[in-house]
């Protein structure tokens, strides 16, 4: 069945640093492939997401490029802020069922 | 305007007891969906809705039972309730069922059952 394996948190930054969030994926087909947010207490909202291989998505200083070859979605940002904390999850949506399937979520905590 | 809407957003209730959650979205989306979140953040569908009509059913206690009265709304409802349903649940909508299709999240649900 479809999967998305995601690094393992915390992660734990400074202000300013660059992030990297590593999501790759087992899917039936040519899924389509989402970051989503999750800010304390609230639900999860759209961040980016690409549709083909080679696309990259990109919101609010975040990017991520879909590669096939890796099967990764990797997520990036050049520098955090304070508001950037939050959970973040990749989630793909495959050709074969359509079903959406989530990452176990990455925490995000970022210090002033 | 919220978009997708769950009440309550707080639900503590004993084992056993009987209870619904109720979710309207008024953004004109053909499918509607539940998912279950556990206290380690972990996410997983339950059910979706596409223009009425049930098309995904998880592997899923049937003590959980969903209704959609009409397109814009889809509820939940959990009999015999047990410690193990202790969750968050969120109702989510999106523009129909495809491929490329984003997910929109009501607030969320936080159920606790003692």
């Amino acid at each position: 069945g479809d999967s998305v394996t995601q690094m393992e948190g915390p992660v734990t930054l400074s202000e300013e640093a660059f992030l990297t969030i590593n999501c790759t994926y087992t899917a039936t087909g040519y899924p389509s492939l989402f970051w989503y947010v999750q800010y304390p207490g609230e639900g999860l909202q759209l961040l980016l997401k690409a549709t083909k291989a080679d696309d990259k998505g990109s919101n609010k200083g975040f990017e991520a490029t879909y590669r096939k070859e890796t099967t990764s979605f990797h997520l990036e940002k050049g520098s955090v802020q304070v508001s950037d904390s939050a959970v973040y999850f990749c989630a793909l949506i495959s050709g074969g069922s359509y079903i959406p399937t989530f990452g176990r979520g990455t925490s995000l905590i970022v210090h002033p | 305007d919220t978009a997708v809407s769950q009440t309550p957003k707080y639900l503590v209730t004993q084992m056993g007891n009987d209870k619904s959650i109720k979710c309207e979205q008024n953004l004109g989306h053909d499918t509607m969906y539940w998912y279950k979140q556990d206290s380690k953040k972990f996410l997983k569908i339950m059910f979706s809705y596409n223009n009425k009509e049930l098309i995904i059913n998880e592997t899923v206690p049937n003590r959980f039972s969903p209704k959609s009265p009409d397109k814009a709304h889809l509820n939940l409802h959990i009999n015999s309730l047990e410690l193990g349903d202790s969750a968050v649940y969120f109702c989510a909508s999106s523009r129909r069922w495809g491929l490329q299709e984003t997910q929109y999240f009501g607030p969320g649900t936080r159920l606790l059952v003692l």
